[in-house]
């Protein structure tokens, strides 16, 4: 079964530097989306992307953030200067397709420390 | 804006039932969605309610009461890797975009021998 992949799966950075965070889609899936979760906290949701525009955000999601899809198949989320509270694992996922189509599929999470 | 509530942990020994409660607070949702999440994993989906009533998935089993603005996920025949924690979460929400997820704080579930 396809799975949703993610790279790096740690990334450590100095506080003040972008970070560039990698997914790899399941293709033909069309919604996707990043969530975080500070350790021992809830995930949250940053931002959706469909049909290769954002579709909604959070309030987390401010000017620091940005999603691309570069070569339309990987998807990255750019943090522009990170901060030391930006130190969280990152998720990608994707809405299953017709029969999964409740469904959100995860990858396996990117763990940024910022120092 | 909306919000979920769950019980921060629950402790059961194998082989017994358990349930998790989940009440929530939104203006408008499509369903609300189960996941779990192994220490240091990705969550995983477990179930999906978009209407009132229960859902059968094999062990697992979730409910829906939108007049109540409450669900429940209920784990039957424990076994030790369901030692996890579970988020409620709700899938998509009136006024915004589907397929969102807003998720509760988490369940923490220590299933004991």
């Amino acid at each position: 079964e396809p799975e949703v992949t993610q790279t790096p799966s740690h990334q450590v950075t100095q506080m003040g530097q972008e970070v560039i965070l990698r997914c790899v889609p399941i293709s033909n899936h069309l919604y996707f989306y990043w969530y975080r979760q500070i350790l021992g906290q809830k995930v949250e949701f940053l931002v959706s992307f469909y049909n290769n525009e954002i579709s909604e955000k959070s309030e987390i999601f401010d000017d620091q953030f940005s999603v691309e899809r570069p070569d339309g198949s990987n998807f990255t989320l750019k943090i522009r200067s990170t901060k030391l509270e930006d130190s969280a694992m990152y998720f990608c996922a994707q809405r299953g397709g017709r029969e999964t189509y409740n469904e959100q599929f995860f990858g396996p999470g990117t763990r940024l420390t910022v120092l | 804006g909306q919000s979920l509530e769950q019980p921060s942990e629950v402790t059961a020994v194998e082989g017994a039932i358990v349930q998790i409660n989940c009440t929530y607070q939104t203006s408008g949702f499509y369903g609300l969605s189960w996941y779990q999440q192994h220490d240091g994993g990705a969550p995983t989906f477990l179930s999906y309610n978009a209407l009132d009533g229960l859902e059968e998935t094999g062990r697992f089993s979730s409910f829906l009461s939108r007049s109540d603005s409450y669900g429940y996920l209920l784990l039957q025949e424990l076994q030790m890797k369901d030692s996890a924690s579970y988020f409620c979460a709700i899938s998509g929400h009136y006024g915004g975009s589907q397929g969102n997820l807003i998720f509760g704080k988490g369940t923490k579930l220590s299933v004991k021998p």
